[in-house]
């Protein structure tokens, strides 16, 4: 139980195009969802918490324009990384608290190359 | 701000060697997890501690919190090939705060 299905898995695009990453609760609601960003050989990077019905939280430095989320449902958050370049290639996360779980539930990420 | 340090940052050990790394911080945390990353995957997680002093194992990993709850340590017995990945800590509860995590490689 507690999965979250994260997808694509790679994409590679083109510098000025926008990519949307989705993330979905598969067996339970996810009212929060959180979004990561890591380089190679580094820590996960908090980037935003999406809330369900509501605006994303953006942690500081983290631009709202480019980095789009939307959170219209109790098991859909996406992240659209837009106009990207190629300094946003990197992996993408997102994460969901489940109750009685203990901890947070990983997607299984994305890595995203702008070419 | 609350902060994580991990250390070591990187380890490299031969197959049946013991190893401990380390999560420490300056704030109590009510609960402070672990997780295993393999390379382009997302982190799983291995366990959650929430009380003081707790020991928790799990097969041939023991992780305990400290009486503070200011710290914690992941300690693996007779390292096998398969324990190789970046291992990380995670705290907090409003904020998430993720350690910079120990890469671990276990060389048969």
């Amino acid at each position: 139980g507690a999965v979250v299905s994260q997808h694509p898995s790679r994409v590679i695009c083109k510098s000025g195009t926008s990519v949307k990453i989705e993330c979905r609760s598969l067996d339970f609601q996810a009212t929060t969802m959180f979004w990561y960003r890591q380089f190679p050989k580094q820590s996960l990077m908090l980037m935003a918490t999406s809330n369900e019905g509501s605006k994303a939280t953006y942690e500081q430095g983290v631009e709202k324009d480019k980095f789009l989320i939307n959170h219209a449902s109790l098991t859909l958050s996406t992240l659209t990384v837009t106009s990207a370049h190629p300094e946003d290639s990197s992996f993408y996360i997102c994460s969901a608290r489940v109750l009685g779980f203990g901890g947070y539930t990983f997607g299984s990420g994305t890595r995203l190359t702008v070419v | 701000t609350q902060l994580l340090e991990q250390s070591p940052q990187f380890l490299s050990i031969q197959e049946g060697e013991n190893l401990t790394v380390y999560c420490n911080s300056s704030s109590v945390f009510s609960s402070l997890q672990w997780y295993r990353q393999e390379p382009g995957e997302g982190p799983v997680l291995l366990v959650t501690v929430v009380t003081g002093g707790e020991v928790k194992k799990l097969k041939r990993l023991t992780f305990q919190f400290g009486d503070a709850r200011k710290d914690s340590s992941l300690h693996i017995t007779a390292a096998q090939p398969g324990d190789t990945g970046l291992y990380l800590c995670q705290g907090g509860s409003e904020k998430l705060v993720f350690g910079k995590g120990m890469k671990l490689t276990v060389n048969p």
